[in-house]
């Protein structure tokens, strides 16, 4: 079965400043899809970044990049010029390349963003 | 094109009553999920839909619980006999039918037994 750990609970950053949100996974398949969702106090879930396994290229989004260490199993998110609206938690997930895939979640870090 | 709706966004039961949660997949959008996030943990998987179809109901408790995805109309998540343990946060996703990885959440029904 597919694990995902996310080791900080809670991570704070200086607006403006550069933080980086760690997570690991688990899993035997070589094609899968990887995540970091963030859910805001309002408690929708907003997908951030997307990064397939396939892909060498770490995926970038505006503010936003991962590293991606397959060997390891590492994928974990770069915040650049951090803003008071990214405080949030974010979830690491996890999601097999096959027609409908569920996702596994880690259990999330809470971020702060300190003004 | 509307996101995934969910209603009610927050419902209220006593224990021992039943509870019904809707999603409205996106327009176009072939999958449902739903998730459960209980209070300070991540999303946990229960059960996949397709149109009148049960994919996948492995993470579903096997009692009280119930999900479907009819033809016409919502998906139906359904608590029977709500006890206290059941006070969360449900999610819904839905995903196109050929980019199932891709999943659009719903802004979640918040479930309270009181």
């Amino acid at each position: 079965a597919q694990t995902v750990t996310q080791s900080q609970p809670e991570m704070s950053v200086q607006e403006a400043e550069t933080v980086t949100l760690s997570c690991t996974y688990d899993t035997s398949e070589s094609d899968y899809y990887l995540f970091w969702y963030k859910q805001p106090p309002s408690r929708q879930m907003i997908l951030v970044i997307r990064q397939e396994a396939y892909k060498q290229q770490n995926a970038t989004e505006n503010r936003f990049s991962v590293n991606f260490q397959k060997a390891a199993k590492s994928f974990s998110l770069k915040i650049s010029d951090s803003q008071l609206g990214d405080a949030a938690m974010y979830f690491c997930a996890y999601g097999r390349e096959t027609s409908g895939s569920r996702l596994t979640f880690g259990e999330g870090t809470q971020l702060t963003v300190n003004p | 094109n509307a996101g995934v709706m969910q209603n009610p966004r927050h419902l209220v039961r006593r224990r021992g009553q039943e509870a019904r949660l809707r999603c409205s997949p996106m327009k176009g959008h072939s999958h449902v999920y739903w998730y459960r996030q209980l209070p300070e943990e991540g999303l946990k998987f229960m059960v996949y839909l397709q149109k009148e179809n049960i994919i996948d109901e492995s993470g579903m408790p096997k009692e009280r619980f119930s999900a479907e995805f009819p033809k016409e109309g919502p998906s139906i998540l359904r608590i029977q006999q709500v006890v206290r343990g059941d006070s969360a946060a449900y999610f819904c996703a839905s995903s196109p039918l050929d980019r199932a990885y891709e999943q659009y959440f719903g802004p979640g029904t918040r479930l309270t037994v009181t």
